[in-house]
């Protein structure tokens, strides 16, 4: 099963900057979620967008489909501690309707 | 309130002695999955369940059982586990197979020596 590229791998900022993570693929998707995860807890779904183009806005996240329905990127504005997971992107397959997920994009939030 | 439960959340063991972790959803989901957590190695499935009685093998289902006697309930259980096993387990559960969005439970640490 391919994984979804998710970029960077980790990423460590100040708190009040903007920062964008990427999830790529070859594959086309129906549908694309992203997650957030705490440390000692399970992924807790953040959003779900379906059609390309699409972008959905949660407080100051900012997610976008792409055109073609292959990535995903997510946008937060003035970062704050609480913004600290693991982000996790995963995506319905289009020709299978099979799950894919991402690696992961660790993010720490410094004060 | 809407949940997956998981038990145990932590468990040491040592290898070859057989246990299971229980799963249990109050959403009346027809889908349910379990999945391994790993380093380096992101989410990776190792069984699902589509409705009672109804399983399959996810992309790591060696050494791992499943059922699904109740639409509620999807245990995982391993035989003889091995310490290629000691891993966060989470169980997760979707309404459907099309937007296909995972409930995920607490998650289960397990260590075996």
């Amino acid at each position: 099963t391919q994984l979804l590229e998710q970029s960077p791998q980790f990423l460590s900022i100040q708190e009040g900057e903007n920062l964008t993570v990427y999830c790529n693929s070859s594959s086309v998707f129906s549908s694309l979620q992203w997650y957030r995860q705490e440390p000692g807890e399970g992924p807790v779904l953040l959003v779900t967008v379906v059609t390309g183009g699409e972008v959905k806005k949660l407080k100051r996240l900012t997610f976008q489909f792409g055109d073609a329905r292959k990535d995903s990127s997510l946008h937060i504005t003035a970062a704050q501690t609480g913004d600290t997971g693991l982000y996790l992107c995963a995506g319905v397959e289009d020709s299978n309707y099979q799950l894919i997920w991402g690696a992961g994009t660790k993010l720490i939030i410094k004060p | 309130e809407a949940q997956v439960t998981q038990n145990p959340r932590y468990l040491i063991t040592v290898t070859g002695k057989k246990l299971t972790v229980t799963c249990s959803q109050n959403m009346n989901h027809e889908y349910m999955s379990w999945y391994r957590q790993d380093p380096g190695l992101g989410l990776r499935q190792i069984y699902y369940s589509m409705n009672v009685e109804v399983t399959d093998k996810g992309d790591v289902p060696e050494g791992y059982k499943v059922s699904r006697k109740e639409k509620r309930n999807f245990p995982l259980i391993l035989e003889s586990p091995s310490p290629n096993q000691t891993s966060l387990y989470f169980c997760a559960s979707s309404r459907d197979r099309v937007l296909y969005e995972q409930y995920f439970g607490p998650g289960t640490r397990l260590t075996v020596t």
